[in-house]
């Protein structure tokens, strides 16, 4: 696609629940991104793909969260027994390969709410 | 540790003036880049600029221009004759080169309000 897609763009959701965000990356783009941005703050970084493989996972903040992207395209990103501190933007980004001096193309998130 | 620091968390400034937003970094890499993004009310992150550690050279791009100084570690943008447009939270970003970490950190963002 033109640009890079996340649905849902908001989620409502219950404390403990199980939830999946979803991002579509722009067409040729190997590299894939996952970042979580809190009220007022800066974009953090939770997981990067390479092709199919998650090559830096060390952002997650526990084994709750679970990223995949089985063919190299698509990515979902997964939340288990959901808590209200897991509420924030979830935002992907894409770029065309990895290197240190390519720039990320950024979707317009995934607002999660945890009542 | 790699870290991006942004001591202005907000700035108000009336229509036409200028305003530098800075940015100060900390890392063990020589070979590094540097990013600024815009991210306006809509939210979406908007790239600006990249600059790699080898070039100092400073950069204008119309109203912007943007400061490179590894001898203080810094990256300040300056936004000349300011429009309520601009208007937006703005972010410093890190990204250490081929031997580290891939991601791209982040700083904690400066949100600039431009008064008409």
């Amino acid at each position: 696609g033109a640009g890079v897609s996340q649905t849902p763009s908001n989620k409502v959701t219950e404390k403990g629940k199980y939830v999946e965000l979803r991002c579509d990356p722009i067409s040729g783009h190997t590299a894939l991104y996952w970042y979580r941005q809190s009220l007022g703050q800066g974009p953090e970084f939770l997981i990067y793909f390479q092709g199919t493989g998650a090559a830096d996972d060390s952002g997650l903040p526990n084994d709750r969260f679970f990223a995949v992207r089985p063919e190299g395209s698509v990515s979902t990103l997964k939340i288990q027994r959901t808590e209200r501190g897991d509420s924030a933007v979830y935002l992907c980004a894409s770029s065309r390969e990895y290197s240190g001096a390519n720039v990320l193309t950024f979707g317009a998130g995934s607002r999660l709410t945890v009542l | 540790a790699q870290k991006v620091t942004q001591a202005q968390t907000e700035i108000s400034v009336v229509e036409k003036e200028d305003v530098t937003l800075d940015c100060v970094y900390e890392t063990r890499d020589t070979t590094y880049y540097l990013f600024w993004y815009k991210q306006p009310p809509s939210g979406e992150l908007v790239f600006l600029i990249r600059r790699n550690s080898f070039d100092e050279q400073n950069e204008i791009s119309g109203r912007y221009s943007w400061n490179f100084q590894k001898s203080t570690s810094s990256f300040n943008f300056t936004i000349t004759a300011s429009q309520v447009v601009d208007s937006a939270v703005y972010f410093c970003a890190f990204r250490g080169g081929y031997s580290s970490a891939s991601k791209i950190i982040f700083g904690s963002g400066t949100r600039l309000s431009i008064r008409p």
